[in-house]
């Protein structure tokens, strides 16, 4: 059974930093995606990722992926506040079945 | 373009009621849909699947259904609804093959049990 683990689950950090969330999972996929939700809102689909090495930058948010390692990571430089939301990561098994299993999110709280 | 509508976008039902809520995709033709919970605070639950008319996947056992009477529709129903189905319903498609890169998801429907 896939099982995608992100951490950390909650980060609250100061505008100005950086910082990386974690996404591992736990069987072969070579397509990883993230999400963003803010509070009381549906998700919205940030970075796909189909590669092993492939790295997607949008703004302040940096997305890449090892398949090696079964490992994707998103880095936030210079947090601002207004990045403040859910992030979650996704993994698709697209080649074995018709699902993504989704990791339990990371609720990030950017302070002013 | 594509577009997928939920509606209603707020419910609140008293315990024992039945539930429909509908999904509909504009723009795309044989998509996957899908259906996930998210109850308050936490992660997405996919509930149901379906690749086509009338094909369902269920992935939690549980007081609710999943039809898909039309290519491009998508209902979850209940007939009696529980303290515990109460959180926020989101519908996604998403077109399978080399060719795709994600799902997309609805706004959600946000339901309350009391």
């Amino acid at each position: 059974e896939l099982k995608v683990e992100q951490n950390p689950l909650f980060l609250s950090m100061q505008e100005g930093k950086n910082y990386t969330i974690y996404c591992n999972y736990s069987t072969t996929s070579d397509r990883l995606y993230w999400y963003r939700q803010d509070p009381g809102k549906s998700l919205e689909s940030l970075f796909v990722l189909l590669s092993n090495g492939a790295v997607k930058q949008e703004g302040r948010l940096m997305a890449s992926l090892d398949t090696k390692a079964r490992l994707s990571t998103l880095h936030i430089t210079a947090a601002v506040h207004d990045l403040s939301a859910t992030y979650f990561c996704a993994v698709d098994l697209w080649r074995r079945d018709d699902k993504i299993i989704f990791g339990k999110g990371t609720r990030l709280h950017i302070l002013p | 373009s594509q577009t997928i509508h939920q509606w209603p976008a707020t419910l609140v039902q008293p315990v024992g009621s039945p539930l429909s809520l509908e999904c509909t995709v504009e723009g795309t033709s044989n998509p996957n849909l899908y259906w996930y919970r998210q109850a308050a605070g936490r992660g997405l639950q996919l509930l149901f699947y379906s690749v086509g008319i009338g094909q369902i996947s269920s992935e939690v056992p549980q007081n609710l259904s999943a039809s898909r009477p039309q290519d491009r529709q998508f209902i979850l129903s209940s007939k009696k609804l529980l303290l515990s189905d109460s959180g926020f319903y989101l519908c996604a498609w998403s077109v399978l093959g080399p060719s795709t890169d994600t799902q997309y998801f609805g706004p959600g429907t946000r339901l309350t049990v009391l």
